[in-house]
């Protein structure tokens, strides 16, 4: 079973409707959790980061963790054509060494 | 401009052949990390080093190496023992701990033939 499990999509939406990312994990341990966005052949660059439980908000992304579900999600409100991208989720420990999803495409339809 | 680079963008090489991938950053970090990511697999762990000289092996180090003498650089090889070399590799830096933000470069796309 792998630490991380993210469905890869792909995903298509409307422009301007609410989109809900989430992943799914095994390992109890895990407190830093993250969320990168990252276009087509560039490197992953961070959105979202929470520590421990909790919800975190910043513009049009909420950041969702629940420690309970072994459960994250990210909602993207007012979706963009630029929010076109696959989007990371990344968890660890320690706030060292960190565990990735393999990714959710997104595809926003102006 | 802060930020990290990586050159090349692309690179080719042969089979039996090893190859260096650079990456330095000016962001003044202590933690540097290199990570391979291939299809379906999101990124996977190959080294990090959180102070110079001295560095880690993550989840898959086995047929690479790599080296940091200096802060801003921590480049990775891929030598001939990787069986599957192919693939998109990001470095990244961070603050030493909480390294939770993770600073990539824009990746190198290596191809073995």
């Amino acid at each position: 079973q792998k630490e991380v499990e993210q469905d890869p999509g792909p995903l298509s939406v409307p422009e301007g409707a609410i989109v809900s990312l989430n992943c799914t994990y095994s390992n109890s341990a895990f407190q830093y959790f993250m969320w990168y966005r990252q276009y087509s052949r560039k490197g992953p660059e961070l959105l979202m980061y929470t520590y421990s439980s909790g919800n975190k908000e910043d513009g049009r992304f909420t950041a969702q963790v629940d420690k309970s579900s072994k459960y994250i999600s990210l909602f993207i409100r007012d979706s963009q054509p630029s929010d076109s991208a696959t989007y990371l989720c990344a968890m660890s420990t320690t706030g060292n060494q960190f565990y990735f999803g393999t990714g959710t495409s997104l595809t926003v339809i102006p | 401009d802060g930020g990290i680079t990586q050159s090349p963008k692309y690179l080719f090489r042969k089979e039996g052949q090893n190859v260096t991938l650079s990456c330095e950053q000016n962001l003044n970090h202590d933690a540097m990390y290199w990570y391979r990511q291939d299809p379906g697999q999101g990124l996977r762990l190959i080294y990090y080093s959180q102070i110079v000289n001295d560095f880690q092996k993550g989840d898959i180090a086995e047929g690479y190496s790599v080296s940091r003498e200096k802060k801003e650089s921590f480049p990775l090889t891929v030598t001939s023992a990787q069986k599957n070399p192919t693939a998109f590799y990001l470095c990244a830096s961070s603050i030493r701990r909480p390294a939770y933000e993770q600073y990539f470069g824009p990746g190198t796309r290596l191809t073995v033939t």
